[in-house]
């Protein structure tokens, strides 16, 4: 069965905290993708790549950083939280031979305080 | 840029009750244009897809007509249930997926029986 894997659900940080958010994929799909989901805003992409040490910038970028180091996994990195980063961040991946059909995880939802 | 706009919620409806969604987009090209469900706690699944102009893409009773001449893809379904209550996404890519998705705000569903 197809899956996304989001290490943690939930996590409550301080305002200025390293944060990373891990996800992996078992479906040796090549794209992979991270979102930020909020009220009345929809889902906005922040960073996605297409192979291993490859990453392009989405819509927002701003404040996020990503590694790709393994094929299975994609971590998103907040350098310095700040409470404006308190969202729900959904993983994705994607086969590059089938680009649309697109695999969410369940979300993490992050608060920082 | 790409954009997609869809009605605001909540919808309320009656279990039985026919529903649209609707979803209208800009985009340059030709995009493919989906639709995606959001239940409660859980990431988001596909629901359907349209890869050209009048191709309607359908699952679960749901369906959608791909309308370049409108650039629009509303969701329809003739007979809802409590089950389908969920928020619901629209969304498009230019290229198919691989470079990620433009999302709509979604629209929350709630059907009462």
């Amino acid at each position: 069965d197809v899956k996304v894997t989001q290490s943690s659900r939930y996590l409550v940080k301080r305002t200025g905290e390293k944060v990373f958010l891990e996800c992996v994929q078992d479906m040796d799909h090549e794209n992979m993708f991270w979102y930020r989901q909020d009220p009345g805003l929809g889902l906005r992409l922040i960073y996605f790549s297409y192979d291993v040490k490859m990453k392009e910038k989405g819509d927002i970028p701003e404040g996020y950083s990503v590694s790709r180091e393994k094929k299975e996994r994609f971590s998103l990195i907040l350098e310095s939280a700040s409470t404006n980063q308190t969202s729900m961040y959904l993983c994705a991946s994607s086969r590059r031979a089938t680009p649309d059909t697109i695999y969410f995880g369940e979300g993490s939802w992050l608060t920082v305080v | 840029g790409n954009s997609v706009t869809q009605m605001e919620g909540p919808v309320t409806l009656s279990e039985e009750a026919f529903l649209t969604i609707n979803c209208t987009y800009t985009a340059t090209g030709y995009p493919s244009l989906f639709w995606y469900v959001q239940y409660p706690g859980e990431g988001l699944q596909l629901l359907l897809k349209a890869t050209k102009a009048d191709d309607k893409g359908s699952n679960k009773g749901f369906e959608a007509t791909y309308r370049k001449e409108t650039t629009s893809f509303h969701l329809e379904k003739g007979s809802v249930q409590v089950s389908d209550s969920a928020v619901y996404f629209c969304a498009l890519s230019p290229g198919g997926g691989a470079d990620g998705l433009t999302f709509g705000k979604g629209t929350h569903l709630i059907i009462q029986p």
